[in-house]
């Protein structure tokens, strides 16, 4: 079972507030993902890491920010909520020892902004 | 761009039977292909990973193929039970893009 944690895991909050999603990895993984996934969709992704002070937008387009100052903690920032953001949010890991490790998933914080 | 698709997007079979779940992408410059599982509401769980290198990976009642020239790769689940029920979902690592990219999935459902 892969060691990687996202916090919370249901948050339900207003329009223009501001959030932390929290993820966490013990593997000593150097990337980093952070998908998003609207219920039966595909899985998009919004930002990944290569490892300490690097950071990368995705593929989707998005109001989040993130920050990497540690190899084992990926938050995801956004400033100001909007019930477009309404989405699951997931966290993923891989060594970057080679291209062939695979990716490991955390279980994920299921957004709602009213 | 890579693109990834899934067929079928749904599958309902009887407990004790033997299917396969496609997945095939349009970029061939892969360094790996990897098969998920994901429950409703839940991350996603490693079942398989084939490197560009190999033609199949085993787990269990799991059977991954890769035939990277074509752009394909088969789950193939022996003797399905209904814990087998879930999303499926295959991604593709890209050589160049250096990230992976992932189908729609495929939701099965394996009936007691």
């Amino acid at each position: 079972e892969a060691d990687i944690y996202q916090t919370p895991r249901y948050l339900v909050i207003g329009t223009g507030k501001k959030i932390t999603l929290e993820c966490s990895q013990t593997m000593g993984h150097d990337k980093m993902y952070w998908y998003q996934q609207d219920p039966g969709m595909e899985l998009h992704l919004i930002h990944y890491s290569y490892g300490v002070n690097s950071t990368e937008k995705g593929d989707l387009s998005s109001e989040s920010t993130v920050s990497r100052i540690r190899t084992e903690h990926f938050p995801l920032t956004l400033e100001s909520a909007r019930p477009s953001h309404t989405s699951q949010y997931l966290c993923a890991s891989s060594t970057g020892a080679s291209y062939n490790s695979p990716l490991h998933f955390g279980n994920g914080t299921r957004l709602t902004v009213t | 761009k890579q693109e990834v698709t899934q067929i079928p997007a749904a599958l309902s079979v009887p407990e004790g039977e033997n299917l396969v779940l496609n997945c095939s992408f349009t970029d061939s410059a892969i360094y790996n292909l990897q098969w998920f599982r994901q429950d409703p509401g839940k991350g996603l769980t490693s079942l398989l990973l084939i490197q560009s290198s190999q033609r199949e990976q085993t787990s269990g009642r799991l059977n991954a193929s890769l035939d990277k020239s074509s752009g394909r790769s088969t789950l193939y689940i022996a003797a399905s039970q209904p814990g087998d029920s879930a999303t499926y979902l295959c991604a593709v690592y890209n050589t160049n893009a250096g990230k992976s990219t992932f189908g729609d999935g495929t939701t099965l459902t394996v009936k007691p």
